[in-house]
């Protein structure tokens, strides 16, 4: 079967960085994305990775490690802003995106 | 990036009765739309895949019949919910992919309540 997992919540410090990790099992790969939803809201993009590395954009970076099946979000400097919930898809071999359930981020002053 | 809207934000109706919610692609075509259902505190739930002209996939366990989905055209999808039930209450959100994109952009999304 297929399987997206990543933490489902994780806690950090207005100011400090934090790194939510997802790993995958899919019936091949054709790309890993982010996603950052609010609570009541659509999720928004963040980043696609493809090829292994790290994709850096503003405060956020995207590392992607195929032979590993795992990914992870960066966040640095945190603002209260950035809680929300980070969710992992990858793009399988027929193009399907299949979903993680999400990592709840809970920033704290 | 890629526009997509979605209407209404939000309905409210009496059980029985059908809604439908129009998903748009502003600014590209989009070659697929898909239509997500999300409950409260968990992730999303794919419902369907559409592509332009074609009839719909669903996903197991979701009833063709009670959501019927149109992609009459490149730049909207629609979904309507039949005979709509107190536990059809949910989130709905849309996103469209163009034919050179891997990536999916999302629709603000649609909060329907069945009472």
């Amino acid at each position: 079967g297929q399987n997206i997992d990543q933490p489902t919540e994780m806690t950090a410090t207005e100011g400090a960085i934090v790194q939510i990790n997802c790993t995958y099992q899919t019936s091949g790969f054709n790309g890993l994305f982010w996603y950052q939803q609010h609570a009541g809201e659509a999720p928004t993009f963040l980043s696609y990775n493809v090829l292994d590395g790290l994709e850096e954009k503003g405060r956020f970076s995207s590392f992607l490690s195929r032979s590993k099946g795992y990914s992870y979000l960066l966040l640095k400097e945190l603002q209260m802003k950035d809680s929300a919930s980070y969710l992992c898809a990858v793009i399988d071999s027929n193009y399907q995106l299949i979903w993680g359930a999400g990592t709840k981020l809970i920033i704290k002053p | 990036g890629a526009v997509v809207s979605q209407h209404p934000s939000w309905v409210i109706c009496k059980s029985g009765t059908s809604v439908k919610i129009e998903c748009r692609s502003l600014d590209f075509q989009a070659t697929t739309m898909f239509w997500y259902r999300q409950f409260p505190k968990q992730s999303l739930m794919l419902m369907a895949t559409s592509n332009e002209g074609s009839k719909a996939t669903y996903e197991q366990g979701v009833e063709k019949d009670k959501f019927l989905i149109n992609h009459a055209s490149l730049t909207l999808s629609t979904l309507t919910v039949t005979s709509a039930h107190p536990e059809d209450s949910s989130f709905y959100i849309c996103s469209a992919r163009g034919a050179a994109d891997n990536e999916q952009f999302f629709g603000p999304g649609t909060r329907l309540t069945v009472l």
